[in-house]
């Protein structure tokens, strides 16, 4: 009940295309999801977070969607760049606030490949 | 305003050993967690550490222990080393103000 499954494992998309990663979850207390982008040989970077109370957050070229009834939640990134190149995971806690930011629970990653 | 800090950044040791690994949190930052990722896969949550004390624990054994100092830093013990304790350790830590976890670097750790 604890677990966030990410999809797809591995993802390629062309310069200026949209990279789309899925997440689901089956834990209803979740309430705070964030991304987060890592680099080969580096710490995780937190990219962007949602609540279950809006739908869709945008900053900058990326977007979260929520469904709160299917319990999903995706990451889309805008025109995508050789840079973004990275692995993302997806995240969530449960009642978030204080000291819960810190206890992520996370999915398995998805390998995200921009070619120039 | 400094980031998350860890050290070392690599380290390896023979099974059976006990490892120290250590980070300071960032500036302004009261609360202390720590991860074990396996290569290829999520970060996986060990504990955390708020005032000092032990604020909730993941599936790991009591071989893994950690402390918080009164500046915030912290430790991560890891006693009687195993091969399948290889893997990046990390550090992250929060205000508690709604502005999410930050993670360090990381330390690589190889059980041999």
């Amino acid at each position: 009940q604890q677990q966030v499954k990410q999809s797809p494992q591995s993802l390629i998309v062309q310069k200026g295309g949209i990279s789309i990663i899925n997440c689901a979850y089956e834990n209803t207390a979740f309430d705070y999801f964030p991304w987060y982008q890592q680099f080969p040989g580096k710490g995780p970077a937190l990219l962007i977070a949602i609540r279950p109370d809006v739908s869709e957050k945008k900053e900058g070229r990326f977007t979260i969607s929520f469904n709160k009834s299917a319990k999903q939640f995706s990451l889309h990134i805008m025109d995508s760049q050789p840079g973004d190149s990275a692995t993302y995971f997806c995240a969530a806690t449960i009642n978030a606030g204080g000291t819960s930011y810190g206890k992520l629970t996370f999915g398995q990653g998805t390998i995200l490949t921009v070619h120039p | 305003e400094t980031g998350v800090t860890q050290s070392p950044t690599h380290l390896i040791k023979t099974r059976g050993q006990q490892v120290t690994l250590r980070c300071s949190s960032q500036s302004g930052h009261n609360t202390v967690s720590w991860y074990q990722q396996a290569l290829g896969q999520g970060p996986q949550f060990i504990f955390q550490y708020y005032r000092e004390e032990e604020n909730g624990r993941g599936n790991f054994p009591p071989r893994f222990s950690g402390l918080q100092f009164p500046n915030y830093s912290s430790e991560l013990n890891v006693n009687a080393l195993e091969l399948d304790d290889s893997a990046l350790y990390l550090c992250a830590s929060t205000s508690g103000l709604g502005s999410g976890a930050f993670f360090g670097q990381g330390t690589r750790l190889t059980v041999v």
